[in-house]
């Protein structure tokens, strides 16, 4: 069983340029969740994708959106970057969206995006 | 709305020493607890967990916890740490009635440090 997958792990960018992470969800799992963790802080909620489709956003604006594929891998792209959008990238996946065990979410290793 | 606060940002102990890092939370609905531990540049894993039942949980290195609802806390103890046990500790919730997203809302962090 293999566990959830980021790319890249790290990279850099300038000021208004986009970016695109990707994730690969644990093996069963069909939601993703993406967090963002500045310096020092918690991981906070970006949004949810069950079966293709966004459901649930966090305090996020919409420069943030995504994407799920069929096989239950995702996209995090970021336009018009700002330097307070440096910070480490989480995606996390879980079971269908329903009963208890559909909360606990399983953490990739993170991609840490710089924005110069 | 939900909140998450770890009362203590740092905590330092020596090895062989027992340790508590303390989480309260506020939450106008039922929650399910989690304790991640996040090592140097890495992602989060899980812990531990309060789904329901008993409420003193047991997780992964020798770590457990207590969810006691009525002063809303969930402390992570652990009797005799190690050396490796040095990392960031981040406590969430993830509400039971959240309707379709399963949303973890974390605190900021306990970093425990364990000294030699």
């Amino acid at each position: 069983e293999t566990g959830v997958t980021q790319s890249p792990t790290h990279l850099i960018k300038t000021r208004g340029q986009q970016v695109t992470l990707r994730c690969s969800s644990q093996s069963g799992h069909n939601t993703v969740s993406w967090y963002q963790q500045a310096l020092g802080q918690g991981p906070q909620f970006i949004f949810q994708y069950y079966r293709e489709e966004e459901n649930g956003r966090g305090n996020f604006p919409p420069r943030f959106s995504g994407l799920q594929f069929p096989n239950y891998s995702s996209e995090l792209n970021v336009n018009a970057l700002e330097l307070d959008d440096s910070a480490l990238y989480l995606c996390a996946s879980s079971l269908p969206s329903s009963g208890t065990l559909s909360h606990e979410q399983y953490f990739g290793p993170g991609t840490r995006l710089t924005v110069t | 709305a939900q909140s998450v606060t770890q009362l203590d940002s740092q905590v330092p102990v020596f090895e062989e020493a027992p340790v508590e890092l303390r989480c309260n939370y506020s939450s106008s609905v039922s929650v399910y607890l989690f304790w991640y531990v996040q090592y140097p540049n890495q992602g989060l894993q899980l812990l531990l967990k309060y789904l329901s039942g008993s409420t003193l949980v047991k997780g992964i290195n020798g770590f457990e916890a207590e969810f006691n609802k009525s002063q809303t806390s969930f402390h992570l103890r652990k009797p005799s740490v190690h050396i490796s046990d040095t990392a960031e500790y981040f406590c969430a919730v993830s509400l039971i009635s959240s309707g379709s997203a399963r949303q973890l809302t974390f605190g900021s962090g306990t970093q425990l440090t364990v000294l030699p």
